[in-house]
């Protein structure tokens, strides 16, 4: 069946760092694939989608690239701030439109 | 814009008691989704529903009850609440499923 997978369950950075978060899928079809972002206290809102037809999403200095050939969808950003502390999700929406979200990354910024 | 409004914030019960959990959104979207969120877990689908008096169930409907009494509004209700459980449920919608989806802020969920 469809599945997302993020094997990181916590990032800590610093201020200024790089971010990355892996997140991989697995589908038959030819998926959206999203980041959602949590903030403490707050439901998920949609950080950025990308379709087969734009392979690459970029938001608030986030991006993420769709890769089919390693079947990837990996979280960018060159220099992190504080308040990107978070718990980040990585999802597809498979042609049987029920979005999968994989377990989330929680990131925790440090000044 | 639009907003999604879930009461109450916090739930406190009782092992075995009935509890039930409801969700306003007001974008005028078709489609409204129930998740529980655990630590580490992600997020699981419970019910949803793609239009008023509809319902389908999830991946974790076991246990739960869902009631779509109107476009704007879907509402939740554990059927009996399990002794240490603790977990926070969302509420989301989305203009048709495949669409991306705006979340409520959640309800938190204590047994005792």
């Amino acid at each position: 069946g469809d599945s997302v997978t993020q094997k990181q369950g916590q990032v800590t950075l610093s201020e200024d760092d790089f971010l990355f978060i892996n997140c991989t899928y697995s589908t038959t079809t030819y998926p959206t694939l999203l980041w959602y972002v949590q903030y403490l206290g707050q439901g998920p809102q949609l950080l950025l989608k990308v379709t087969t037809a734009n392979n690459k999403g970029i938001s608030r200095g986030f991006e993420a690239t769709y890769d089919k050939g390693t079947t990837s969808f990996h979280l960018q950003k060159a220099s992190v701030q504080e308040s990107d502390s978070a718990v980040y999700f990585c999802a597809l929406v498979p042609n049987t439109n029920k979005v999968v979200f994989g377990t989330g990354t929680r990131l925790q910024v440090l000044p | 814009g639009g907003i999604i409004t879930q009461t109450p914030k916090f739930l406190i019960g009782q092992e075995g008691q009935k509890l039930t959990l409801k969700c306003q959104q007001n974008f005028n979207h078709d489609t409204m989704y129930w998740y529980r969120q655990d630590s580490g877990k992600g997020l699981r689908l419970i019910y949803y529903s793609i239009t008023e008096n509809d319902l389908q169930k999830g991946d974790l409907s076991e246990g739960y009850d869902a009631s779509r009494e109107k476009k704007s509004s879907f509402s939740l209700t554990v059927t009996s609440a399990q002794k240490n459980e603790m977990a926070v449920f969302l509420c989301a919608s989305s203009i048709r499923q495949q669409d991306t989806q705006y979340f409520g802020p959640g309800t938190r969920l204590l047994v005792l």
